[in-house]
């Protein structure tokens, strides 16, 4: 049963607009969420998090987004720039200390020039 | 800051023999470290998690006496696939954190396993 869903595999998009990417959960003990991004045979790096108490976290050209009754967050990029073409994994876990992540199918990235 | 490093990122082995794999926090102490396993087009699906000085945590389905995991250090993780099969060909990653960090888990950049 994959609790974090990520339902597009592929999203492309134009240099300088924006980029969604969508992640969807089903435990409702999750409550800090995470997006990283990972490029091929190297381990995934951190981008930015989100705690269940707040509905947005901004950093730099990120921004995340949690809807907490619709079990859903989302990333957005922009503007969106071709180094930012890679696979990004959404994870979530409990916020109890070192408690494992579980992480969605990810979603590939890629920024048309 | 808070670096993770794998060694070997490659390895090529023959069936049947067993394959190590060392996590290392380079720059901190990781009271857990954690391993995961990545199949082509999926996600990185959790095997256990380990920490310092204590047996590593199963999940269920990955058979603890074929993924030997030992945390001897705070700096130190390894994995070991013994008797490896094809099928156990994957890309290993692990990751660590610190108790004190809260949330943070720090990836190490993988290591790709193929059993011929």
């Amino acid at each position: 049963d994959q609790q974090v869903k990520q339902n597009s595999p592929s999203l492309s998009v134009q240099e300088g607009r924006i980029s969604i990417l969508n992640c969807d959960y089903t435990n409702s003990m999750f409550d800090y969420f995470l997006w990283y991004k990972k490029y091929p045979a190297e381990g995934p790096t951190f981008l930015i998090s989100i705690s269940s108490i707040k509905d947005k976290n901004e950093d730099g050209r990120f921004t995340v987004f949690l809807n907490k009754s619709a079990k859903h967050l989302s990333l957005h990029i922009v503007p969106s720039q071709p180094g930012d073409s890679a696979v990004y994994f959404c994870a979530a876990k409990r916020n109890s200390g070192n408690t494992p992540l579980v992480f969605g199918k990810g979603t590939r990235l890629s920024v048309i020039a | 800051g808070a670096v993770v490093s794998q060694h070997p990122s490659w390895v090529i082995c023959k069936s049947g023999t067993s394959v190590k794999i060392e996590c290392r926090s380079l720059d901190f102490q990781a009271t857990t470290m954690f391993w995961y396993r990545q199949f082509p087009k999926q996600s990185l699906m959790l095997m256990a998690t380990s920490n310092e000085g204590s047996k590593a945590t199963y999940e269920q389905g990955v058979e603890k006496d074929k993924f030997l995991i030992n945390h001897a250090s705070l700096t130190l993780s390894t994995l070991t696939v013994t008797s490896a099969h094809p099928e156990d060909s994957s890309f290993y990653i692990c990751s660590a954190s610190y108790m004190g960090w809260g949330n943070e888990q720090f990836f190490g950049p993988g290591t790709r396993l193929t059993v011929l």
